[in-house]
């Protein structure tokens, strides 16, 4: 069965920072380009960040560039998002998808003072 | 960006009942590779977001030939042929051929 479990989420205050991370289970990991797309209370999806099946390269949407960055271990077949300098409007679940189609459940973060 | 632009809203239907949902591109979503990534997911409520369409028209495995995608260009169609309970939530165009990817705002499935 194909899961992709993130984890790291939580309550944060501006300004800090906070590492999220997908660990993925039931396909070739490393096969996969990876996404991670957020859905701010009520509102619809957004794509946050992408990231090649090596890692080599790397796609953000303009408003995290330079905060925030994706990466990936195959050997341990995990994906992360380090989020750096948060504001209140990054405030969202943050879901990782494959683009194989699999979707995480999400994670919660609430960054709020 | 690639503005997405899904119509209707929102859509009110008896099971049983076919169903319709556009997402209009603003640029071609045809790639350099040939290929055109416009995929259609669906969100049931208080749940994530599941897969079921990519590449325009391709189902996935799990996914009930009652759905139907098709288009091309900036035109996309998301059908379904006969409604069932189990389809109800918010349905999503994504296009991955243009970076910033981006979603349509989405079409809320609901059951009359």
């Amino acid at each position: 069965e194909v899961q992709l479990v993130e984890s790291g989420g939580g309550l944060v205050q501006p300004g800090r920072s906070l590492k999220l991370s997908c660990a993925a289970s039931g396909f070739t990991f490393s096969n996969y380009g990876m996404a991670w797309v957020c859905q701010a209370p009520t509102k619809g999806l957004e794509w946050v960040a992408s990231i090649s099946t090596g890692g080599g390269n790397t796609y953000y949407r303009d408003s995290v560039k330079g905060r925030f960055t994706i990466s990936r271990d195959n050997a341990k077949n995990t994906l992360y998002l380090q989020m750096d300098s948060l504001r209140s409007e990054d405030t969202a679940t943050y879901y990782c998808a494959s683009y194989g189609g699999y979707w995480g459940q999400g994670v919660m973060v609430t960054v709020s003072s | 960006d690639v503005v997405m632009t899904q119509t209707p809203v929102s859509l009110s239907l008896a099971i049983g009942q076919p169903a319709s949902i556009s997402c209009k591109s603003s640029q071609s979503l045809l790639g350099t590779s040939g290929k055109t990534f416009l995929n259609w997911i669906l969100q049931r409520p208080g749940q994530s977001p599941k897969r079921l369409i990519y590449q325009v028209s391709k189902l996935y495995s799990e996914v009930p030939d009652r759905f139907s995608g098709s288009g091309s260009e900036t035109e996309f169609t998301l059908k379904i042929s006969r409604v069932e309970a189990e389809d109800l939530g918010v349905y999503y165009c994504w296009q991955g051929t243009h970076f910033p990817q981006t979603f349509g705002g989405g079409t809320k499935l609901e059951l009359k």
